[in-house]
């Protein structure tokens, strides 16, 4: 079984360029999640999607972060215009979706983004 | 709020040592519990979880037994290899909003040879 896909895996841009990155989750898996891991931190949930809508997100900073999965599958994370301090791994993650507190994610090996 | 508070690291031990690295949540009801491993440059992988009180999960040699009455999550395995360096993540998943995983700051872990 493939596992979850991520891409690019490494990205440098300028602070106010705006940078997107690619997450296909595992067949069959209705949930997908995007984190952003700070260097020396534990992953911190953005977004979660369940099938094409949005179940939580709450700790993403929409003025700049946007997230979309148009078609319950694939999902796209975008920064514009990107600042300094969003330098970090960005995590995709998927699930089941069988709306239990017992399910297990899993995750891709992430987008290193540096922003200069 | 739910959290977890894992022992900061780095942990350096010799090949063959024993290995614990604490882990302690704040929840309401009863989350499942979590270990995930990362290795240099990867994502995270699962390692290991059980889902209610008094569980003990295991896998590659390490085993982690969910304490309701101490709320903690502590992983151990008896004898550690230079393989097993990496960062390890405890983390829950609420009951409440499920999903929601709340992770720890990570303990990264080295073995020397």
């Amino acid at each position: 079984e493939a596992g979850v896909a991520q891409s690019p895996r490494y990205k440098i841009i300028e602070k106010r360029q705006s940078v997107a990155f690619w997450c296909n989750p595992i067949s069959g898996h209705a949930t997908l999640y995007w984190y952003q891991q700070i260097l020396g931190q534990g992953p911190k949930l953005l977004i979660q999607f369940q099938n094409n809508g949005v179940v939580d997100d709450s700790q993403l900073p929409k003025d700049r972060f946007s997230a979309e999965r148009l078609k319950g599958v694939d999902s796209t994370l975008k920064i514009q215009p990107a600042k300094l301090e969003d330098s970090a791994v960005y995590l995709c993650a998927s699930s089941p979706g069988t709306l239990t507190g017992q399910e297990t994610q899993y995750f891709g090996p992430g987008t290193r983004l540096l922003v200069l | 709020g739910d959290s977890v508070t894992q022992m900061e690291g780095p942990v350096t031990l010799s090949e063959e040592a024993f290995l614990t690295i604490n882990c302690t949540y704040t929840a309401t009801g009863y989350p499942s519990l979590f270990w995930y491993v990362q290795y240099p440059g990867e994502g995270l992988q699962l390692l290991l979880k059980a889902t209610k009180a008094d569980d003990k999960g295991s896998n590659k040699g390490f085993e982690a037994t969910y304490r309701k009455e101490t709320t903690s999550f502590h992983l151990e395995k008896g004898s550690v290899q230079v393989s097993d360096s990496a960062v390890y993540f405890c983390a829950l998943n609420p009951t409440d909003s499920w999903g929601k995983f709340q992770f720890g700051a990570g303990t990264q872990v080295v073995v020397t040879p």
